[in-house]
């Protein structure tokens, strides 16, 4: 199956900082990506749409400001949690579909990030 | 809008038996994808199998199958001959045809007991 790349897979940060996760889908394009947030033991709550070459489409209740999303390459989107605070420390996961046609999404390893 | 519901939190069966994770969606939609996921502690999303909306047949891969029933919304997940690397979050997922967001249930927490 299609692979997606998700770096870093764990990552600590000091609150007030930003952080960068990268989204790679490593042999196939996607036009779309998504993130999702996954806090303990409970499902992967979709944050946003990531679209290639034009602006993220975000849910309702997600800071715009606070989870940058950019997606400046077929193979690449990169979220970035600005100003992390402690209640930012979660499970995030990517994923991408191929092409049209394809019917399954395939998702990163995630990335835990913890806010210090 | 539609969801999906997945009413048994947590399961745990012995080994080698067979045990049938619980999934109801809700959609207006006559055409669809039925997915479930497979969350082992590593914490990375696997499919586990797909169902599309229009193919009557349940879909099989080797030692999981579904349920599926159109009619009553309801796509169940039997896995046979349970093995402890079965051990994991079970999703159950819908998606659309045309929209690329997928729709996942609260999950099953499924234990294998040796």
């Amino acid at each position: 199956g299609a692979v997606v790349s998700q770096h870093p897979s764990r990552v600590i940060c000091k609150s007030g900082t930003s952080v960068k996760i990268e989204c790679r889908s490593l042999d196939f394009q996607a036009t779309t990506m998504f993130w999702y947030r996954q806090f303990p033991k409970k499902s992967l709550m979709l944050m946003a749409t990531s679209n290639e070459g034009s602006k993220a489409t975000y849910e309702q209740g997600v800071e715009k400001d606070k989870f940058l999303i950019n997606h400046a390459s077929l193979t690449l989107s990169t979220l970035t949690v600005t100003s992390a605070h402690p209640e930012d420390s979660s499970f995030y996961i990517c994923s991408a579909r191929p092409g049209q046609g394809g019917t399954e999404a395939f998702f990163g390893q995630g990335t835990r990030l913890t806010v210090v | 809008a539609q969801t999906v519901t997945q009413s048994q939190p947590e399961m745990s069966v012995q080994e080698a038996e067979t045990v049938t994770l619980s999934c109801t969606y809700d959609t207006s939609e006559n055409n669809y994808y039925l997915f479930w996921y497979k969350q082992p502690p590593s914490r990375q999303m696997i499919l586990v199998i797909r169902q599309e909306a229009y193919k009557q047949q349940n879909a099989t891969e080797n030692r999981f199958s579904v349920n599926f029933q159109k009619a009553a919304k309801s796509f169940s997940l039997k896995i046979s001959d349970s093995q402890l690397g079965d051990t994991a979050m079970y999703f159950c997922a819908f998606r659309r045809p045309n929209d690329d967001k997928i729709i996942f249930g609260k999950g099953t927490r499924l234990h294998i007991l040796p």
